[in-house]
């Protein structure tokens, strides 16, 4: 199973809102990420978390709160949001951190925020 | 300075010729790795090919090839036969072992096959 899924595929927020997006992968990866990703632009690194503990964030505002509960999951937490965060929300996973560990991705949620 | 530069902001390419997309990195790390991968307009980030620093021979993976040139730090994608599916936006990467969590990604070439 060579696959990284994402939930959900569309988020539409509001401003008040909380929600959470979910990146799970069963290939025993050690290592897994956040990009956000706006359109015809290169994803940006959000987070990385290596073996469930987050070793980066990328000066992220904290109405992103990420979470690693299990080597298979990630979520990203959302509250407050603004519209300029409306973007593809793309998790990845590699089997460790390290120049030669490809990173495998899922197919992103599209976050719209109103 | 960008650790990766596409120069090639679109291409077309008939279908069935061969397509080379340029890619060209700056790292002073001998040990890296570098990567392309293909993006739909669906949206998910397809992993293609990989090419180590130390590696000896060019990459090579079905129909795609990296055309590596250690001395010039290009990394050019080769896709022969292309297919009208091979439509997309393709991005080069690249990760280096002293900065191992990062992933530097090119601003990407968006490929056009016509039929």
């Amino acid at each position: 199973d060579t696959e990284v899924t994402q939930t959900p595929k569309h988020l539409v927020m509001g401003m008040t809102n909380k929600k959470s997006l979910k990146c799970e992968q069963h290939m025993g990866h050690r290592a897994m990420y956040w990009y956000k990703q706006k359109a015809k632009k290169p994803p940006e690194l959000m987070f990385v978390y290596s073996y469930e503990k987050l070793s980066i964030n990328e000066s992220v505002p904290s109405r992103f709160s990420p979470e690693c509960p299990n080597s298979s999951l990630l979520n990203l937490h959302l509250h407050a949001l603004q519209p300029e965060d409306s973007a593809l929300y793309l998790c990845a996973s590699s089997q460790k951190t390290g120049a030669y560990n490809e990173q495998f991705f899922g197919p992103g949620t599209r976050l719209t925020v109103l | 300075a960008q650790k990766i530069t596409q120069t090639q902001p679109g291409m077309f390419v008939q279908e069935k010729e061969a397509v080379t997309l340029d890619c060209t990195y700056d790292t002073s790390d001998p040990s890296y790795g570098l990567f392309w991968y293909k993006q739909p307009s669906s949206g998910e980030m397809i992993f293609l090919i990989y090419q180590g620093s130390y590696d000896q021979q060019n990459a090579t993976e079905g129909r795609y090839s990296l055309n590596f040139q250690k001395a010039r730090k290009s990394a050019n994608l080769v896709i022969s036969a292309s297919q009208l599916g091979d439509s997309a936006m393709y991005f080069c990467a690249m990760r280096e072992a002293y900065n191992f969590n990062k992933f530097y990604f090119g601003s990407g070439t968006k490929l056009n096959v016509k039929p």
